[in-house]
């Protein structure tokens, strides 16, 4: 059974930089696509960015010049840097596996249950 | 830049069927999968690959794929399945992801 749980520090100031890691157990982190996704409150989901083959990363273009998604094969964890947050990016963020055979087909079918995150001065 | 168009809400008495659009240009050309989320949980995948559901997922849960609309269609509507609901599809133009606005399910 793939778990998914995210982990890091919650509140922040803006201009800090949001990090969070997301341990995965079940499954080969270097089998799948990991992601990112939030959801700013009572909003949509919004999908941040993925990881596959340990290294090769796409990001969402509107977060691109903010974000890095990295991978420590090692300890089986996927993280999450997001640069100089402001309150809009005030949000449950989640780890989720992406599956596809290919990435116009990928779909998440395993999401951690969500990290909190709040940008406050 | 693409597009995914949903219904802010449906409503629906239980027992009766649901019908939750997601519009897009000619997204019958792209695949679509759906997501429920309840309050305070995480989504969870019901339908993929316009049609196919995951193992757990209820036969009840289907989905269609014609033109510019895609549809989750829940039959038999129980209390449980109020929740919002999501679809999504991959942009091959600006090579991201993309979800729906999001459609909450209210069950009379």
């Amino acid at each position: 059974q793939v778990q998914l749980r995210e982990s890091g520090p919650r509140l922040l100031k803006p201009s800090e930089t949001l990090s969070l890691t997301c341990t995965v157990s079940g499954a080969s982190i270097k089998t799948f696509y990991w992601s990112w996704i939030r959801q700013a409150p009572g909003k949509g989901l919004e999908w941040i960015g993925y990881i596959y083959d340990s290294g090769t990363t796409n990001y969402n273009p509107s977060l691109r010049s903010r974000v890095t998604i990295s991978v420590d094969t090692t300890k089986s964890q996927v993280s999450l840097n997001l640069t100089s947050v402001t309150a809009a990016d005030t949000a449950v963020y989640f780890c989720a596996r992406a599956y596809g055979i290919a990435v116009a087909g990928l779909r998440f079918d395993n999401w951690g249950q969500g990290a909190r995150a709040t940008v406050s001065s | 830049s693409y597009v995914l168009t949903q219904p802010p809400s449906v409503s629906v008495a239980p027992g009766n069927t649901a019908s939750i659009t997601c519009g897009g240009d000619n997204i019958a050309s792209k695949s679509v999968h759906w997501y429920q989320q309840k309050p305070g949980q995480a989504p969870v995948l019901v339908i993929y690959y316009d049609t196919d559901r995951p193992s757990g997922i209820p036969e009840r849960i289907s989905g269609s794929n014609f033109g510019n609309t895609a549809t989750l269609t829940i039959s038999r509507v129980e209390v449980g399945d109020e929740a919002d609901y999501y679809c999504q599809v991959w942009d091959s133009s600006s090579e991201s992801v993309l979800f729906g606005g999001g459609t909450k399910l209210i069950v009379l």
